[in-house]
């Protein structure tokens, strides 16, 4: 079974500081998916990379993948308060059609 | 384009109760999923559908059954609920096998 970790769990920061959220996997992976949930919300579509060294940015929010290190990074860039959430990273294992998610990243930025 | 639909919004049960969520997408999408999300845990993957007529187990299948007879509906039935299965549960489409998920509003399910 694909086991899919992300750190931290938890993340406060401050107005236009920039961090990143990592997400790790276990086995090969041939997608990668990121999920914005708001808190009593369904989850938001972010980014699906496809590849190694895909990279897709949208707005302060920067993804990207290394599949032979099974490490894909969600990078913050001078972070507002509207992007606290909890983001979710989620892995397709090669070749099957279903998904494994991570538990999730609570973030809350500070003003 | 409503979109992921889904219902009832909430749900109490009894144990041993059985009932079927209902899910409906008018996106004309192959893909179709149900997930569960409990505190910490994350959304585990229950059932999913490649296309009409066609189902496969996920993560966490007992318990659960599902049925594709048509493109648009995919609902999830709990034969005898259970504690265990209090939760949010989560329906979602796509196009294709799976590339972007539109995820409904969610099921807030308890089982006393």
């Amino acid at each position: 079974e694909l086991k899919v970790e992300q750190n931290p769990l938890f993340l406060s920061m401050q107005e236009g500081k920039n961090y990143t959220i990592y997400c790790n996997y276990s086995t090969t992976s041939d997608r990668l998916y990121w999920y914005r949930q708001d808190p009593g919300k369904s989850l938001e579509s972010l980014f699906v990379l496809l590849s190694n060294g895909a990279v897709k940015q949208e707005g302060r929010l920067m993804a990207s993948l290394d599949t032979k290190a099974r490490l894909s990074t969600l990078h913050i860039t001078a972070a507002v308060h509207d992007l606290s959430a909890t983001y979710f990273c989620a892995v397709r294992q090669t070749g099957a059609n279903n998904l494994f998610f991570g538990t999730g990243t609570r973030l809350t930025v500070i003003p | 384009n409503a979109g992921v639909t889904q219902t009832p919004k909430f749900q109490v049960l009894k144990t041993g109760q059985s009932m079927t969520l209902q899910c409906a997408q008018d996106m004309n999408h192959e893909y179709m999923s149900w997930y569960r999300q409990d505190p910490g845990m994350g959304l585990r993957l229950i059932h999913y559908s490649v296309g009409a007529g066609i189902t496969d187990q996920g993560e966490v299948p007992n318990g659960y059954n599902v049925s594709r007879s048509t493109t648009e509906d995919f609902p999830l039935r709990l034969l005898s609920a259970a504690p265990s299965q209090t939760s949010v549960y989560f329906c979602a489409s796509s196009y294709g096998v799976p590339n972007e998920q539109f995820f409904g509003p969610g099921t807030r399910l308890t089982v006393l």
